[in-house]
């Protein structure tokens, strides 16, 4: 089973800065990798799939890189509406589709 | 619009067996390009992928979870049924179906989720 470790686990940043957040797999995912975003009560929603692609109706200011085992997700203008708990998850080697253990981005 | 929608008990007895129903709009289950996985989190917890079904009927289950778990779908009512067997207050927790959207090289993510449904285990 493929490990997905995300970091931080909690950033904190003000409104209108830049922030980017980390995800590595313990093997390589090639660009098999999803990021979701979730806010309290809610369920995840998808927001970049094969490592790059936004997914239909995310803002240009969400955009995703890697491949292989590290990857980021950057937000380059943090909106009030983008603070949240944001997933890693690949779907190279499935099943399991696995998870990394979210990155929770604050308001600073 | 693509829509999924969790339904079942919010209260479960330990030993008891868990049935959840995922009813699906927008999409059938029988597209090839399609599945449909249940997704659970513990409360404060992180995500843990359970099951996955296809349209052929494939099925696959978490390894820790595989002796617990049943996937059926019944494509004439859009619905896929996850039971759970012998719960225990860990199984506490939100679930949720999604739908699968396999890319070329038949894997894939997870979009829309349903809202989820809490799950409480106790006596």
């Amino acid at each position: 089973e493929i490990v997905m470790t995300q970091s931080p686990a909690t950033l904190s940043v003000s409104p209108g800065e830049r922030a980017t957040l980390s995800c590595r797999a313990s093997q390589s995912v090639s660009s098999n990798l999803a990021w979701y975003q979730q806010k309290p009560g809610q369920a995840p929603r998808l927001l970049i799939y094969g490592a790059s692609t936004r997914a239909t109706g995310i803002p240009a200011r969400f955009s995703g890189s890697g491949s292989g085992t590290e990857f980021t997700l950057t937000i380059s203008s943090l909106q009030s509406e983008d603070f949240a708990v944001y997933y890693c998850q690949q779907y190279n080697n499935w099943p399991p589709a696995t998870f990394g253990q979210g990155t929770k981005v604050e308001i600073k | 619009q693509v829509t999924l929608k969790e339904s079942g008990p919010v209260l479960v007895k330990p030993t008891e067996t868990l049935t959840l129903t995922c009813t699906v709009s927008g999409f059938s289950l029988s597209n090839a390009r399609m599945g449909v996985s249940w997704i659970r989190q513990p409360p404060g917890k992180a995500l843990e992928w359970l099951a996955h079904i296809f349209s052929n009927d494939e099925k696959s289950y978490s390894t820790s979870l595989k002796s617990r778990l049943t996937i059926s779908k019944d494509t004439s009512k859009s619905q896929v049924v996850l039971t759970m067997t012998n719960m225990d207050p860990v199984d506490t927790a939100t679930y949720y179906c999604a739908r699968i959207l396999l890319n070329w090289n038949d894997v894939g993510w997870f979009d829309p989720w349903g809202q989820g449904t809490l799950v409480t285990v106790s006596s």
